[in-house]
């Protein structure tokens, strides 16, 4: 089966400017994170959605950043305006839904998007 | 959620079996204990995931004591390939927090000739 995918896998743009990045998780996974590495830091988780809804979004640095999931499959993460500090490589995941009680079902993650800010 | 400890480096050679060793003390009773691997410019791949006592599978092996505070990842001759950085994370189940996974700072292994 097609693992996680993500565009662009590089973005090169001016502070201030626009940014708009997109995950298409695996078929069929209804959860669907994103994740974010800046320099020198560790991976941070940002959003959660399951299906179309965010299911946890309490990692979202601030409200220049809005995630979407249109009808349950791609996401779009934007960032607008884009500041210095955004700067890094943003990581997209998916998985099945969990049962209750069950472990916690494996994240596939896709290559990342490199962000740089200048 | 629990914290994760677990050595910044490791160096080892081609053919040697590794053991990583991860301390996650403030576990929960529901959590799972879980570990990735990350090489350059890619997205973390996970390895294995278990609960209790010992899991194998054609990569790896985990062992997990009785008290559930620590955790050890065994690489059975590792390769050349093997270098990446190594984490170690303690996952709530899904239907209680979403399954978020907090990333530590890894340890980042390093295999050689």
């Amino acid at each position: 089966e097609a693992g996680v995918t993500q565009f662009p896998s590089h973005s090169v743009i001016e502070k201030g400017q626009t940014v708009t990045l997109r995950c298409d998780p695996i078929s069929g996974h209804d959860n669907l994170y994103w994740y974010r590495r800046v320099m020198g830091k560790e991976i941070k988780f940002l959003l959660h959605f399951v299906k179309e809804s965010k299911q946890d979004e309490s990692g979202m640095p601030n409200n220049r950043f809005l995630a979407e999931r249109t009808g349950g499959t791609y996401s779009t993460l934007k960032v607008q305006p884009a500041e210095l500090e955004d700067s890094g490589v943003y990581f997209c995941a998916s998985s099945h839904q969990g049962l209750a009680g069950g472990p916690a079902y494996t994240q596939y993650f896709g290559p990342g998007t490199r962000l740089t800010v200048l | 959620l629990a914290k994760t400890t677990q050595p910044i480096s490791m160096d080892s050679y081609e053919g040697q079996e590794v053991n990583i060793t991860c301390s996650h003390n403030n576990i929960a009773t529901n959590d799972y204990i879980t570990w990735y691997q990350q090489f350059p410019s890619q997205g973390p791949r996970f390895i294995i995931q278990g609960y209790k006592t010992k899991v194998t599978n054609e990569v790896a092996s985990l062992f997990i004591p009785a008290d559930r505070k620590s955790s050890t990842l065994s690489l059975p001759r590792v390769s050349l390939s093997d270098t990446a950085v190594y984490y170690c994370l303690v996952v709530i189940p899904l239907y209680n927090q979403g399954g978020k996974l907090i990333f530590g700072q890894g340890t980042e292994l390093s295999v050689k000739p």
